[in-house]
């Protein structure tokens, strides 16, 4: 069965320094791998995905993900914390050509100044 | 991108009425959307798959008779809460997989239902 777990429940970082949110998976078979953001009421915005090729994912406002097989991982990360970044942050897994996504418990990260 | 418009985004309402909520893909089509649960300070538990001119498919345990789910259209689901109580206070996140290219999902703003 498949499985997204996200093992920090909530994350505190200084503004200016480094993140890093950890997601694991478990799934039968090669998973499509996603990282989605919720800001407080609002929906869930696209950070980045992860299909296939350079297991090294770039997305928006200055996030990456690695995906790593060996460790059944796809953590994100940001090499400087904005205040805006503020949010809770989820981890998602679905299947090729399948409709479902199935989300981590999410990691909320408040940011001090 | 792509946008998917939730109406409305916040509805109270007494218990025992019913209250729809609308799903929107603004600037593409979905013949496939989704509904989504979010408890406070919870993930995102998915309710249902709606599909345009079918049936939707729901997860196990969700009552199709007290979310009921219509797919009229490319650009358009509903989600009528029936009967509402109070335990279906939540917030109701809907997606849309667009047909073309690749079928990303896109997320509308999300709809918060209070039931006194």
């Amino acid at each position: 069965a498949q499985s997204v777990t996200q093992p920090d429940i909530h994350i505190t970082v200084s503004e200016g320094a480094s993140l890093e949110l950890r997601c694991n998976y478990s799934y039968g078979a090669t998973p499509y791998l996603f990282w989605y953001v919720q800001s407080p009421g609002q929906g869930l915005q696209l950070l980045l995905k992860y299909f296939s090729g350079d297991t090294l994912v770039q997305g928006i406002k200055g996030f990456e993900a690695e995906f790593k097989r060996s460790q059944s991982s796809f953590n994100l990360r940001k090499p400087s914390v904005h205040w805006s970044d503020a949010a809770e942050y989820f981890c998602a897994v679905s299947a090729a050509g399948a409709n479902n996504l199935f989300f981590g418990t999410g990691t909320r990260l408040t940011v001090i100044p | 991108g792509a946008v998917v418009s939730q109406h409305p985004s916040r509805v109270i309402c007494k218990s025992g009425t019913s209250v729809k909520i609308e799903c929107r893909s603004l600037d593409f089509q979905a013949t496939t959307m989704f509904w989504y649960r979010q408890f406070p300070k919870q993930s995102l538990m998915l309710m249902a798959t709606s599909n345009e001119g079918s049936k939707a498919t729901y997860e196990q345990g969700v009552e199709k008779d007290k979310f009921l789910i219509n797919h009229a259209s490319l650009t358009l689901s509903t989600l009528t809460v029936t009967s509402a109580h109070p335990e279906d206070s939540s917030f109701y996140i809907c997606s849309a997989r667009e047909d073309r290219g690749p079928g990303e999902l896109f997320f509308g703003e999300g709809s918060r239902l209070t039931v006194l």
